[in-house]
């Protein structure tokens, strides 16, 4: 299976930039998608294809990478992007999700 | 809007089936693909498997031998089985439309494996 390796957690002020990252073991090409999640509710998807922003996601989000390495970046982060961050990748079955990095705004 | 919501109980006893309903409302399941995913306690999430608009199925690896997914398109409902189960099954599940992404989700239903 495709291990995506995240950091687990990190903390940041609000305003600041911030890059969320995503390591593959093996190449998903640009198959990688992004997902925010808060507590008690569902996934919600914000980058798909590594740098796509999906419908209704604020600009502030924004994806890249391809092969091995992907980021997610948020700038200027806000008190309420606090979530947990999961990238997936579909280029390799089984479909496969990162850890989640959780993210803190001071 | 595309809407889906799981149901189904909340308990289930070691060595037992899980079985749990998605409905979906705003989109009909005979277009797209669709899945279920499950969250750890703890935070890994698991892809479990999903049905095809034909009603063909894919199932991770790791759990073919204990799922089966199946759907009712005269209900517009889709459907998880999984069988013998165990404490390392308790999470929460989530069902959601496959499109290259999982861009629609069921708020989640959380199920505990105990005696």
């Amino acid at each position: 299976d495709t291990v995506l390796t995240q950091s687990p957690a990190l903390a940041v002020s609000p305003g600041e930039r911030v890059t969320i990252s995503c390591r593959a073991s093996e190449s998903v090409s640009t198959r990688m998608h992004w997902y925010q999640q808060k507590p008690g509710q569902q996934p919600k998807l914000l980058i798909y294809g590594a740098s796509n922003l999906e419908s209704g996601v604020p600009a502030r989000f924004s994806g890249s990478g391809s092969g091995t390495d992907f980021t997610l970046t948020i700038d200027p982060v806000e008190a309420n992007d606090t979530a947990t961050y999961f990238c997936q990748q579909s280029w390799n079955d089984p479909l496969t999700f990162g850890s989640g990095t959780k993210l803190e705004i001071k | 809007e595309v809407q889906l919501q799981e149901s189904g109980p909340g308990l289930v006893k070691p060595s037992q089936s899980l079985s749990l309903t998605c409905s979906v409302t705003g989109y009909s399941i005979t277009s797209n693909y669709w899945g279920w995913i499950r969250k750890f306690p703890g935070n890994k999430m698991e892809w479990m498997g999903y049905i095809s608009y034909s009603g063909s199925t894919s199932y991770n690896p790791s759990l073919k031998s204990r799922i089966s997914i199946t759907r009712d398109t005269s209900k517009n409902q889709f459907f998880l089985q999984l069988n013998s189960v165990t404490t390392e099954d308790t999470a929460t599940y989530y069902c959601a439309r496959y499109e290259g992404t999982f861009d629609y989700w069921g708020q989640g239903v959380m199920v505990t494996v105990s005696s």
